[in-house]
């Protein structure tokens, strides 16, 4: 059973660039969460999307977009990048009823 | 705020008990989650505990919850190499939010 897939693993960008990153959740699962782990932090919460609406969202600026696909897949957005989004970039996926995340290994944005 | 605290490092030696601590912020939060996080890797789910507990065991992992104190640990037996890892601490709280708040980390150092 696959679990989180995230693509893709890297990715160096330059400033002012866009990035797309994607997240296809657990088999069973229909709820997306993105976090942002800057090094040597913790997880910080971006938004949620749950029946392909944002159902919640972190204090992330407007330059974060996201969008939720009919099969639940998800993509992330970051327009105008800034050094400090340089980042491991975690997707979770989860069901209502289970209890906790399954996250994926992640996306290493690096903004230059 | 939303700070959710951890000890950055803690070291021991194979075979000893490992303990983490963590702080959280919020008497209402309704889950307390600890994950684990491997170099290059996304977040495993350990544990999780509710807020109507005091502890939970499972395996080698216990976990005690002091809801006066907003105090939450987790205790690893017969700790071995392969529990070297960052160790997250993470609270949901109270319905109406669904993002989770992480800790900073604990990075636990086992010594063979």
């Amino acid at each position: 059973d696959a679990g989180v897939t995230q693509s893709p693993t890297h990715l160096i960008k330059t400033r002012g660039q866009q990035v797309t990153l994607r997240c296809s959740p657990k088999s069973g699962h229909d709820t997306v969460s993105w976090y942002q782990q800057a090094l040597g932090q913790g997880p910080q919460f971006i938004f949620q999307y749950y029946e392909e609406e944002e159902r919640q969202r972190g204090n992330f600026p407007d330059r974060f977009s996201g969008h939720q696909f009919p099969n639940y897949s998800s993509e992330l957005n970051v327009n105008a990048l800034l050094l400090g989004d340089s980042a491991l970039y975690l997707c979770a996926s989860s069901f209502e009823g289970v209890v906790g995340y399954t996250f994926g290994s992640g996306t290493r944005l690096t903004v230059v | 705020g939303e700070d959710v605290e951890q000890s950055l490092f803690l070291s021991v030696r194979e075979g000893d008990s490992s303990v983490i601590n963590c702080t959280y912020t919020d008497s209402s939060s309704t889950y307390l989650y600890w994950y684990k996080q491997e170099p290059g890797a996304g977040l495993q789910l350990l544990t999780y505990i509710f807020s109507n507990m005091d502890m939970k065991q499972d395996q080698r992992l216990t976990v005690l919850l002091n809801k006066k104190d907003k105090h939450l640990s987790l205790r690893i037996a017969d700790t071995q190499t392969g529990d070297s890892a960052i160790y997250f601490c993470a609270e949901k709280r109270d319905s109406g939010t669904y993002k989770y708040i992480f800790g900073t980390g604990t990075r636990l150092k086992v010594l063979a």
